[in-house]
């Protein structure tokens, strides 16, 4: 059974930093892209980052450009968040979830399934 | 403002159908980019229920089918459910956007 189970979340500061953990199991974790999905309180979905099966190909939301960073640990099946600098705004709960290619986008590629349970970020002082 | 429109509730009693829409344009979903729609139960993380416009993954049952049709897409629910309330997503690819995922804003499913 694939299981996808975040940890790291908490309140954190403005100007601050934390990383989300997303540890993956039931499947062969490096033939699947990877992903972080967001949704702020009340509010829909966004599709913050992506990471390719090796780790060499990543996107990112303009909204986090430059201060997130995606990252993988193939060897230990799991996926990064660093989140540097969040904003109040960046307060959510974040998913990861699994991409259905090894590359972050093709044919066929573009969906989220499954969804780890989420972990809740709160930016406040 | 969401890429994808969706509107923001539908309701219908149990046992009826209900249709949700999913409005786009040239960009993605027109652009022969696919659709894929989550269901999102309360409190709980999302979940795929149609992948590539038309197709359920295993164990979602039949009563939940989806369309496409130029820019547009639906979701339709048949032999509505207790069950089934909650919010649903219309996701795809855009092809002019540097984000290239775009989600709708959701719609809230009540059922009466």
């Amino acid at each position: 059974e694939v299981q996808l189970l975040e940890s790291g979340g908490g309140l954190v500061q403005p100007g601050g930093s934390l990383r989300l953990s997303c540890a993956a199991s039931g499947f062969t974790f490096n033939n699947y892209a990877m992903s972080w999905v967001r949704q702020a309180p009340g509010k829909g979905l966004e599709c913050v980052s992506l990471i390719s099966g090796d780790g060499g190909t990543t996107h990112y939301a303009d909204s986090v450009k430059g201060r997130f960073t995606i990252s993988r640990d193939n060897s230990k099946n799991t996926l990064y968040l660093e989140m540097n600098s969040p904003r109040v705004e960046d307060t959510a709960i974040y998913y990861c979830a699994t991409r259905p290619l090894v590359t972050i986008f093709g044919s066929g590629g573009n969906r989220f399934d499954p969804w780890g349970q989420g972990t809740l970020v709160t930016v406040s002082s | 403002q969401s890429v994808l429109t969706q509107p923001p509730s539908v309701s219908g009693a149990p046992g009826q159908r209900v249709t949700i829409s999913c409005a786009g344009s040239n960009s993605n979903i027109g652009a022969r980019y696919d659709v894929h729609w989550y269901q999102q139960l309360p409190g709980t993380a999302p979940k795929l229920l149609i992948f590539g416009n038309t197709n359920r993954p295993s164990g979602v049952p039949d009563r939940f089918s989806g369309s496409k049709s130029g820019t547009s897409a639906s979701l339709a629910i048949t032999g509505l459910q207790a069950e089934d309330e909650g919010d649903y997503y219309c996701q795809s690819y855009d092809s002019s956007l540097s984000d290239r995922v775009v989600f709708g804003g959701g719609t809230k499913l009540t059922v009466l």
